[in-house]
């Protein structure tokens, strides 16, 4: 069945450090979707990228779908406190347009002060 | 808007009870989604549903079970617990329109003794 990787699987950063985590897909996805756990809270949407290649961004966050639609990646720039939690990407089941979502383990962000 | 909302938050069990989890989605919104959280495995899908049908199910056996009414409400069951079915349930709902964003509730934190 389809599977979603991400590495790494944590990751310690000093405060205005850059922060870079991987989804690697089995399958060719139709999208990618991007997720943040705050500790003790439940995921909460953060982007959704469709096209090959595409890049965006949200302030201090970039957000890459790889040309074969099959990796992702997140970057965020000079890292906060406020950044810490569990960052998710997840892919629609089977690859295809399907409304269900497999998602990657997470990486998850600890931002030393 | 009222977010999604879960009952009841948290939840201790024996071993061999049953459980019961309600899940209410976002007004008008007609897919809702279970997830089990676990540390070692993540997010896994259990299940989906869409105007009272379920339309995808996970790889979990079938003690696990939900339904979904009328008014888009949801709820599961998990019968005949076992240990290592201690988790964060989470439950997500989405409107299918245009990005197929997951809104997720708080969770529903369940401890089997």
């Amino acid at each position: 069945g389809q599977q979603v990787m991400q590495i790494p699987q944590y990751q310690h950063v000093q405060e205005g450090e850059d922060f870079t985590t991987y989804c690697n897909s089995s399958t060719t996805l139709s999208n990618i979707q991007w997720y943040k756990q705050r500790p003790g809270g439940h995921p909460v949407f953060l982007i959704q990228l469709v096209k090959s290649g595409e890049v965006k961004k949200q302030k201090r966050l970039t957000f890459q779908f790889g040309e074969a639609k099959k990796n992702s990646s997140l970057h965020i720039t000079a890292t906060q406190t406020t950044d810490v939690g569990t960052y998710f990407c997840a892919g629609p089941r089977d690859g295809a347009g399907s409304y269900q979502l497999t998602f990657g383990k997470g990486t998850k962000l600890s931002v030393i002060p | 808007k009222a977010g999604v909302t879960q009952t009841p938050r948290y939840l201790i069990k024996t071993r061999g009870q049953q459980v019961t989890l309600s899940c209410s989605p976002i007004s008008g919104h007609r897919s809702v989604s279970w997830y089990q959280q676990t540390p070692g495995q993540g997010l896994q899908f259990l299940f989906e549903y869409f105007s009272e049908t379920q339309r995808n199910k996970g790889n979990f056996p079938g003690r696990f079970s939900g339904r979904q009414f009328s008014n888009s409400r949801s709820e599961m069951n998990v019968s005949t617990l076992e240990l290592g079915d201690s988790a964060l349930y989470l439950c997500a709902s989405s409107s299918l329109a245009g990005v197929n964003e997951q809104f997720f509730g708080p969770g529903t934190r369940l401890t089997v003794l």
